[in-house]
């Protein structure tokens, strides 16, 4: 089992441009969430899905940030357009059904300069 | 609006001794609570967790507390030893639903 796996690992861009961070789940698990991390405000949940279906994305900043998750095996985390306040380490977690710890992917730095 | 909120960002300790880490939340409707540890450029990692209805719950050298009618938990880590050093999250959830982090605590463990 290969965990939550994010991708890019970095990215750096520049003020405007489109950013598309992806999250592939543990196979089976029923629920997946976004989150945000930065000094000032720690582990922000952005957005989560349970049985592909979106939940809760009254996290989600503004109308420039948008998730998807077409099936059980893909998430999107999508941030168009970018500017330098969106600096930070996106995380991508999974949970077994219930009530049960998130398994988090290893995270997706943004830098938008 | 934090609902979990861990007021101590930093935490450091000799080695040996024991560390504590503070966490209190403000939704009564939170039943479960978790720590997770985080090393830089890594995911965070589940280390403890309790239900609502106990108040303690041990794993080795860690012990995590729960005082529900304060609405406040405690992670006790005994003895520490330097490769405790990480960034510790406090997180809440209600049945299952959304979970909810705190802004972590940085603890340094000096050999």
């Amino acid at each position: 089992d290969a965990g939550v796996i994010q991708s890019p690992r970095h990215e750096v861009t520049e003020m405007g441009q489109e950013v598309t961070l992806r999250c592939k789940p543990i196979s089976g698990h029923n629920s997946l969430f976004w989150y945000r991390q930065t000094m000032m405000r720690g582990l922000e949940l952005l957005i989560y899905f349970n049985n592909n279906v979106p939940i809760d994305d009254s996290g989600m900043p503004e109308d420039r940030f948008s998730a998807k998750m077409p099936n059980a095996s893909f998430s999107t985390l999508k941030i168009q357009p970018s500017e330098p306040r969106d600096s930070a380490v996106y995380f991508c977690a999974d949970r077994v059904g219930g009530a049960g710890e998130l398994f988090f992917g290893e995270g997706s730095r943004l830098t938008v300069l | 609006d934090q609902q979990v909120k861990q007021n101590s960002p930093s935490l450091s300790v000799q080695e040996g001794r024991i560390s504590i880490l503070n966490c209190d939340y403000t939704n009564s409707m939170f039943d479960y609570f978790l720590w997770y540890k985080k090393y830089p450029a890594e995911g965070p990692t589940f280390l403890i967790s309790i239900s609502s209805i106990k108040d303690k719950n041990e794993d080795g050298r860690f012990t995590v507390f729960l005082n529900k009618s304060a609405k406040h938990l405690s992670l006790h880590i005994v003895p520490s030893q330097p490769g405790d050093s990480a960034v510790y999250f406090c997180a809440a959830s209600a049945g299952n639903n959304d979970m909810r982090f705190g802004a972590g605590t940085r603890l340094t463990v000096k050999p």
